[in-house]
């Protein structure tokens, strides 16, 4: 079956310092791949997207290249902000439509 | 803005007790989910409905149900509460003209934190 499995946290950095968060993926055919982020206390939302191999998905300064041949999908932020601090969860989305989320990673970012 | 709302943020129950979760959307959207979200365990979907009426298991089914009687509403249902229950649940919803579609962006509600004692 399909799986997303991401880097465990928590992931902590100061501010302005380079944000990487490695996500890959297992999948039968193409899916669509997701980052969404929970900032505390709310739901989910969508933060980037790429519905094909070689797309780039790029939000808020965050961007991800969706890599079919290493079955890959890395989230990346050049300069975080405290602002950033959240819960960032990879997701891939099957034929079906249904979503296949990893475990999530928590990111806090210091002044 | 897409708005997705829950009915509760906080929600204390007892073993045995029959829970109703609430969803509501404002956006028209024609597909629903339900998931809940464990720690180190992301989010899982337990059912979902993409049309009134019609509902599909997710992959976490066991000991809920679920009713979709109007298109903006998606309840949630415990039928007997149980401990192993306690868990934030999330609700989204997302269009499509027919089932979900693997492009679709999902919209999410703040959740309902459910504590069952």
């Amino acid at each position: 079956g399909n799986s997303v499995t991401q880097m465990e946290g928590p992931v902590t950095l100061s501010e302005e310092a380079f944000l990487t968060i490695n996500c890959t993926y297992t999948a039968t055919g193409y899916p669509s791949l997701f980052w969404y982020v929970q900032y505390p206390g709310e739901g989910l939302q969508l933060l980037l997207k790429a519905t094909k191999a070689d797309d780039k998905g790029s939000n808020k300064g965050f961007e991800a290249t969706y890599r079919k041949e290493t079955t890959s999908f890395h989230l990346e932020k050049g300069s975080v902000q405290v602002s950033d601090s959240a819960v960032y969860f990879c997701a891939l989305s099957d034929s079906w439509g249904k979503l296949q989320f990893g475990a999530g990673t928590q990111v806090v970012v210091t002044p | 803005d897409v708005k997705v709302t829950q009915s509760s943020r906080y929600l204390v129950k007892r073993t045995g007790e029959k829970v109703f979760l609430e969803c509501v959307q404002d956006m028209d959207h024609e597909n629903m989910f339900w998931y809940r979200q464990d720690p180190g365990l992301g989010l899982r979907l337990i059912y979902f409905s993409y049309d009134v009426k019609m509902k599909e298991k997710g992959d976490i089914p066991e000991g809920y149900s679920v009713s979709r009687e109007k298109k903006e509403r998606f309840s949630l249902i415990l039928e007997s509460a149980s401990t192993n229950q306690t868990s934030m649940y999330l609700c989204a919803s997302s269009f499509a003209s027919g089932r979900p579609t693997f492009t679709d962006t999902q919209y999410f509600g703040p959740g309902t934190r459910l504590t069952v004692l």
